[in-house]
């Protein structure tokens, strides 16, 4: 079974503060993507990477970095938090470009 | 930008009645995805369909594509209540690696 794991649940962070958000699979897949999920919007993808070091932004890359040195890991970063960067985020991987996504459980992050 | 629309938004059934949630697209799409996504949980994906007017069937779930590739449907036949959960739709236009997915349906099923 293909698993998909992000560092944290829950997660409270400060206005301002630097944020990383982990996502690790092991299932050697190429690509790997963050999405963050809020009511009544649906996810949407803020950043994707197809390979070791390459990233592609999404629909709302805004506020966000992403790093992938490793093929099984792929961080979101946050320079600086924002109360509006409240959110679900998910982390997905998928073996092919265009095939299905493998999604971990994510992670609740609370800006104050 | 491409947009996915999902229809309806909410939708509570009775044990026993069928289901259905509509997909439409602003373009056309290569191919289409759908998720389904249990309270407390995360997507988990359901079927792909890529051909033109494709139908695929899973127990009592039924996709559709249609026929121009710019909608798609998820019907289920007697509902049960471990069918609970929001269902996404998601689609890629042409080369495009981007998923863009509809903003889900929850489904609530009285039993």
């Amino acid at each position: 079974d293909v698993k998909v794991t992000q560092s944290s649940r829950y997660l409270v962070k400060r206005t301002g503060e630097k944020v990383f958000l982990e996502c690790v699979q092991d299932m050697d897949h190429e690509n790997m993507f963050w999405y963050r999920q809020d009511p009544g919007l649906g996810l949407r993808l803020i950043y994707f990477s197809y390979d070791v070091k390459m990233k592609e932004k999404g629909d709302i890359p805004e506020g966000y970095s992403v790093s992938r040195e490793k093929k099984e890991r792929f961080s979101l970063i946050l320079e600086s938090a924002s109360t509006n960067q409240t959110s679900m985020y998910l982390c997905a991987s998928s073996l092919e470009a265009y095939g299905e996504q493998y999604f971990g459980p994510g992670t609740r992050l609370t800006v104050t | 930008g491409q947009q996915v629309m999902q229809i309806p938004q909410y939708q509570h059934v009775q044990e026993g009645e069928d289901f259905t949630t509509y997909c439409n697209s602003s373009t056309t799409l290569s191919n289409i995805q759908w998720y389904k996504q249990r309270p407390g949980g995360h997507p988990v994906f359901l079927i792909q369909l890529v051909k033109s007017g494709e139908v695929k069937k899973q127990k009592r779930l039924t996709f559709q594509f249609g026929e121009a590739k710019k909608n798609s449907s998820l019907h289920i036949t007697a509902t049960q209540t471990t069918d609970v959960g929001t269902y996404f739709c998601a689609g890629r236009g042409g080369s495009n690696y981007k998923l863009t997915f509809g903003k889900g349906t929850l489904l609530t099923v009285n039993p």
